[in-house]
């Protein structure tokens, strides 16, 4: 089936410095979303990517597509302590034998120390 | 205020016995998901239902049943809960299952199974 993988797992930073998460789909992907979800919280939606070499940025948050629809990043600059949390990738397939199901990455999770 | 909400939030059970957690939204949502999310692997779908009595099997399906007689509403079923099943479980709902839009989750149910 398809799969995302997502790295890395775990990422403590420093107050200020940057931070990136990137995922891999093993299949082309029509779209991916971006959650983030705090400690002890559920996931929340960020953005959905969807054409080929996208780029959207939310203030200090960049999110990347890449040219083969196959991989992602996110990148956090100059992070702050509420960014702490776990950050998700989810990409979505179509394809003949299954419906549009949504498989979401293994998670990054970020820890800022202040 | 839109929301998805579960219920309960916390349950400790025994191995054997069967349970319910109650999943529904108010948005009018077609789609919606279970997921459960277990350290270092994210969040797997369970199943999914892309509208009333329209359900599919997501990636780790077995164990769980679901039904959708109704829009708003989506249980989830453990006929005969197994320790494995101990996990954190969300519930998600979104307008669409095609390329624009969000997931809603609600605030997660903690399962522990003995």
């Amino acid at each position: 089936g398809q799969q995302v993988m997502q790295i890395p797992q775990y990422q403590h930073v420093q107050e200020g410095e940057d931070f990136t998460t990137y995922c891999n789909s093993s299949t082309t992907l029509s779209n991916i979303q971006w959650y983030k979800q705090r400690p002890g919280g559920h996931p929340v939606f960020l953005i959905q990517l969807v054409k080929s070499g996208e780029v959207k940025k939310q203030k200090r948050l960049t999110f990347q597509f890449g040219e083969a629809k196959k991989n992602s990043s996110l990148h956090i600059t100059a992070t702050q302590t509420t960014d702490v949390g776990t950050y998700f990738c989810a990409g979505r397939i179509f394809s003949s034998g299954s419906a549009r199901q949504l498989t979401f990455g293994s998670g990054t999770q970020l820890t800022v120390l202040p | 205020e839109a929301q998805v909400t579960q219920n309960p939030r916390y349950l400790i059970t025994v191995t054997g016995k069967k349970l319910t957690v109650t999943c529904s939204q108010n948005m009018n949502h077609e789609y919606m998901s279970w997921y459960r999310q277990d350290p270092g692997l994210g969040l797997r779908q369970i199943y999914y239902s892309m509208n009333v009595e329209v359900t599919d099997k997501g990636d780790v399906p077995e164990g769980y049943k679901v039904s959708r007689k109704e829009k708003r509403n989506f249980p989830l079923i453990l006929e005969s809960p197994s320790p494995n099943q101990t996990s954190l479980y969300f519930c998600a709902s979104s307008s669409r299952t095609g390329f624009t839009y969000e997931q809603y989750f609600g605030p997660g149910t903690r399962l522990t199974v003995t």
